[in-house]
């Protein structure tokens, strides 16, 4: 199994645009997860889904973030418009094991200029 | 907030010694997990220990749980270099599958 995947990497953007993150978590994995980590906030989980469902977003910033997950094998976190302050690693975490054990991904480098 | 916290916020030591890292958390658990995060990489799973047990080992590492006392410590023995990481303890929710991470202890490992 590959693992949790996320693209891209990197990302490198202006203030206003429109950012889109993407996860695709492991095979046969019911729960999906979206944290964000700053130095200064540390690891902060925004939204998570069980079964494609979200669950409490109550961790989503402000009206500006957006998170869908259309499938089983794909979900995407938007950011329109981004900010300065949005910079920050973005990770996207699966789990689906009886105690809840999280796989994260690599994350995703958001940088706003 | 249920999120736990890490105690040492950092730690330095010489290869070879052993490293000890505290989690402290708030409400009841099911379960606790420990957590390793190299700079620049994902968190990965290291040790699960459930509420009814107090001890558990996994290779170099120790984990005990101390329910009364709503804290956990993690044990890492005769440390390495490649053990330089930071450690985050993460507690369930009662009926939810989401997790609440700590603060993490940043710990290097001195060659």
């Amino acid at each position: 199994d590959a693992g949790v995947i996320q693209s891209p990497r990197h990302e490198v953007t202006e203030m206003g645009q429109e950012v889109t993150l993407r996860c695709k978590p492991i095979s046969g994995h019911n729960s999906l997860f979206w944290y964000r980590q700053t130095m200064m906030r540390g690891l902060e989980l925004l939204i998570y889904f069980n079964n494609n469902v979200p669950i409490d977003d109550s961790g989503m910033p402000e009206d500006r973030f957006s998170a869908k997950m259309p499938n089983a094998s794909f979900s995407t976190l938007k950011i329109q418009p981004s900010e300065p302050r949005d910079s920050a690693v973005y990770f996207c975490a699966s789990s689906g094991t009886r105690y809840n054990e999280q796989f994260f991904g690599p994350g995703t480098r958001l940088t706003v200029l | 907030s249920q999120q736990g916290e890490e105690d040492p916020q950092a730690l330095s030591i010489q290869e070879g010694e052993n490293a000890t890292m505290n989690c402290s958390y708030k409400t009841s658990i099911n379960n606790l997990q420990w957590y390793r995060q190299n700079s620049g990489r994902g968190l990965v799973h290291l040790i699960l220990i459930r509420s009814n047990e107090r001890e558990k080992h996994s290779g170099r590492l120790r984990v005990t749980l101390d329910t009364s006392k709503k804290s956990s410590s993690l044990l890492i023995t005769a440390s390495r270099a490649a053990d330089t990481a930071s450690y985050f303890c993460a507690t369930d929710a009662a009926g939810a599958n989401n997790l609440f991470f700590g603060t993490g202890t940043r710990l290097t490992v001195i060659p």
